[in-house]
């Protein structure tokens, strides 16, 4: 079954509203939660690491202030769109770190949530 | 420093060939290489990943051919078939410490298999 539960799927806005996307670790508590953003027909590019119970890092030409990121606890992240602008137009998706000693398989292996797909108007 | 090229930007194969797809890496402190597939409006699935400390890794029809002093790596698809047609990514990592899971992504590859 799935690892990671990304929610919405798709969200239509208009321009100058804020989004919330959740990203959810369904069976594990995620250490680290990741955010990629994805133009169509490009590659994911990373965006920010966010780690639960503290501020998010986020990569150069990012802005903080723009995409707000909160992890409250160890299997929710959320990705905030702030005053979103047709540009700001995207498929968003996490990543999960899933943390050592909770029975997978793999310790740190990741996993990628189904992505959100933001149209702003 | 930090990217990861990979060619071609798409392929056309027939079923039952084998499909290739190359990446190359710069920053020679990267130590996972995994490799993604992704359907429209999905998000990426791990295919198959790989360490420097082997040559190559195979698991089921997907193969990962590493060389690390020329800093390529390269996905091949055995007997492929039309239900592997999807967007492949090759990506870059660190294995351990803070920044393991900070993938850098290839540009990717549009993969078609014709039946």
């Amino acid at each position: 079954g799935a690892v990671v539960s990304q929610h919405p799927s798709r969200v239509i806005c208009k321009s100058g509203t804020s989004v919330k996307i959740e990203c959810r670790s369904l069976d594990f508590q995620a250490t680290t939660m990741f955010w990629y953003r994805q133009f169509p027909k490009k590659s994911l590019m990373l965006m920010a690491t966010s780690n639960e119970g503290s501020k998010a890092t986020y990569e150069q030409g990012v802005e903080k202030d723009k995409f707000l990121i909160n992890h409250a606890s160890l299997t929710l992240s959320t990705l905030t769109v702030t005053s979103a602008h047709p540009e700001d137009s995207s498929f968003y998706i996490c990543s999960v770190k899933i943390g050592p000693g909770q029975g997978t398989p793999n310790t740190g292996e990741l996993f990628f949530g189904e992505g959100s797909r933001l149209t702003v108007l | 420093q930090q990217q990861v090229k990979q060619s071609p930007q798409s392929l056309i194969v027939q079923k039952g060939g084998i499909s290739i797809i190359n990446c190359a890496y710069e920053n020679t402190a990267f130590d996972y290489f995994p490799w993604y597939q992704q359907f429209p409006g999905k998000g990426p699935a791990l295919l198959i990943a790989i360490r420097p400390d082997v040559s190559e890794k195979k698991e089921g029809r997907f193969t990962i051919s590493f060389n690390k002093s020329a800093k390529q790596f390269s996905l091949h698809i055995m007997d492929s078939q039309p239900g592997d047609s999807a967007t492949y990514f090759c990506a870059a990592s660190f294995a351990g410490g803070t920044s393991y899971g900070k993938l850098t992504f290839g540009q990717g590859t549009i993969l078609t298999v014709h039946p």
